[in-house]
């Protein structure tokens, strides 16, 4: 099976940087993703890493080190509508596997 | 635009009452799709892996017989929660992945979750 951890909440200041952390333990691993989910709505996608290093994505930005089982997102100059839950996923197989989600993280953007 | 549609987006009904939802795949055949439900402040827990022209595959702990689902057509899946009951509310989210698209990524598309309110 598949396990993910993730903080449960973080709360940063509007503009300020924040940085989400996510370890993952697999049996296979076919990429770790990143989705936003606000009050009442469906996840979004954000961001996918199937190769050590950074992706960069406007504002957004998400790191995987395989070696380590480990990844985080990277959000920058936040707004106040980056207020939401955030989850990292990983899928174990490739083909037509479903993402598995962490427990997510309830970030809290404060003026 | 949404690529993974959604029906109904709302539900509130009587306890006892079966409750179907829809989930098409708009610009895309999927032989696949997934059913998550997530309860308030928690997770997108997988109850199902949808299989077009085939059973279902279900996840641990989800009862087959309560979560009846069928995947008809390559673009149709539907999830029936029969004689529905108060601790079956939830937010239901269907899921599709797109094979044509993404590389090695291929991208897993959301619907935007129907929720179900049994009184």
């Amino acid at each position: 099976g598949q396990s993910l951890e993730q903080p449960s909440e973080v709360t940063a200041v509007e503009g300020a940087i924040v940085q989400i952390n996510c370890t993952y333990q697999t049996s296979g691993f076919y990429g770790l993703s990143w989705y936003q989910q606000h009050d009442g709505g469906a996840p979004t996608f954000l961001s996918y890493n199937a190769l050590d290093g950074l992706e960069e994505t406007g504002r957004f930005s998400s790191f995987l080190s395989r070696s380590d089982s480990y990844g985080y997102l990277l959000l920058q100059e936040l707004q106040m509508k980056d207020s939401a839950s955030y989850f990292c996923a990983v899928r174990d197989a490739g083909g037509n596997t479903p993402l598995v989600f962490g427990k997510g993280t309830r970030l809290s953007v404060i003026a | 635009g949404a690529v993974v549609s959604q029906h109904p987006s709302w539900v509130i009904c009587k306890s006892g009452t079966s409750v179907k939802i829809e989930c098409r795949s708009l610009d895309f055949q999927a032989t696949t799709m997934f059913w998550y439900r997530q309860f308030p402040k928690q997770s997108l827990m997988l109850m199902a892996t949808s299989n077009e022209g085939s059973k279902a595959t279900y996840e641990q702990g989800v009862e087959k017989d309560k979560f009846l689902i069928n995947h008809a057509s390559l673009t149709l899946s539907t999830l029936t929660v029969t004689s529905a009951h108060p601790e079956d509310s939830s937010f239901y989210i269907c899921s599709a992945i797109d094979p044509t698209g993404g590389g090695s990524n291929q991208p897993q598309h959301f619907g935007d979750g129907t929720r179900l309110s049994i009184l």
